[in-house]
């Protein structure tokens, strides 16, 4: 059972777009972080979001959790090509070890 | 990077054969994990540990067994490789973080494990 669904799974844009991707679970998290990925690399984490209703921004990046931390959003402003890579949401339950439950991740391609 | 280390990165072996990954971090922090990448599935979880010689399963630890004898290491070791297990394997430790910063977790290169 996938608990974290993103959506969508797949984005190709032209640069200078803005775009809005989704996580979303029926499970209360503690908190969700999101994730960027580029191919033969591991994945590098962009933020944690920790209270519900918080929002965060890194540059051009705008990341909110949802009121009942059931959900979460990354929106992208004027999307550049080196925003190309795969994102991918990730649920924590707060205890010490911190197992993450991760979505399937977008796939997203900026084009010149 | 967090000093995390993984090895080997590339490896193919035959089925049937035992194979070990090795996961090395160099800042002494408790908590390591193995996840494993695949298309359609993301990311899951196979063990964690949560000090020396304290480990235990994740959501796909079937057919896998790990070991932590020292802070550093965290081994990853398939029994008998099958071709199901064919796939990228990630290291990850986790970073304790304060008040609204929550947890970090890094993630080792991965390796890139084909069983034919």
């Amino acid at each position: 059972t996938q608990l974290l669904e993103q959506s969508p799974q797949f984005l190709s844009i032209q640069e200078g777009e803005n775009l809005t991707v989704y996580c979303n679970s029926s499970s209360v998290f503690s908190s969700l972080q999101w994730y960027r990925q580029e191919p033969g690399e591991g994945p590098v984490l962009l933020v944690t979001v920790v209270t519900g209703g918080e929002v965060k921004k890194l540059k051009r990046l705008t990341f909110q959790f949802g009121d009942a931390r059931k959900d979460s959003s990354l929106h992208i402003t004027a999307a550049q090509p080196g925003d190309t890579g795969l994102y991918l949401c990730a649920g924590g339950r707060g205890s010490g070890s911190e197992k993450l439950v991760f979505g399937k991740g977008m796939k997203l391609t900026v084009n010149p | 990077d967090a000093g995390i280390t993984q090895s080997p990165r590339h490896k193919v072996t035959e089925t049937g054969t035992p194979v070990t990954l090795r996961c090395h971090q160099t800042e002494n922090h408790r908590y390591m994990y193995w996840y494993r990448q695949d298309p359609g599935h993301g990311l899951r979880l196979i063990h964690y540990s949560y000090g020396v010689k304290d480990t235990d399963k994740g959501e796909v630890s079937d057919g896998y067994s790990v070991s932590r004898s020292k802070t550093e290491d965290f081994l990853l070791t398939l029994e008998s490789a099958t071709s199901s297990q064919t796939s990228v394997y990630f290291c990850a430790i986790s970073v304790f973080g304060t008040g609204t910063s929550g947890n970090t977790i890094y993630f080792g290169e991965g390796s890139w494990l084909t069983v034919v």
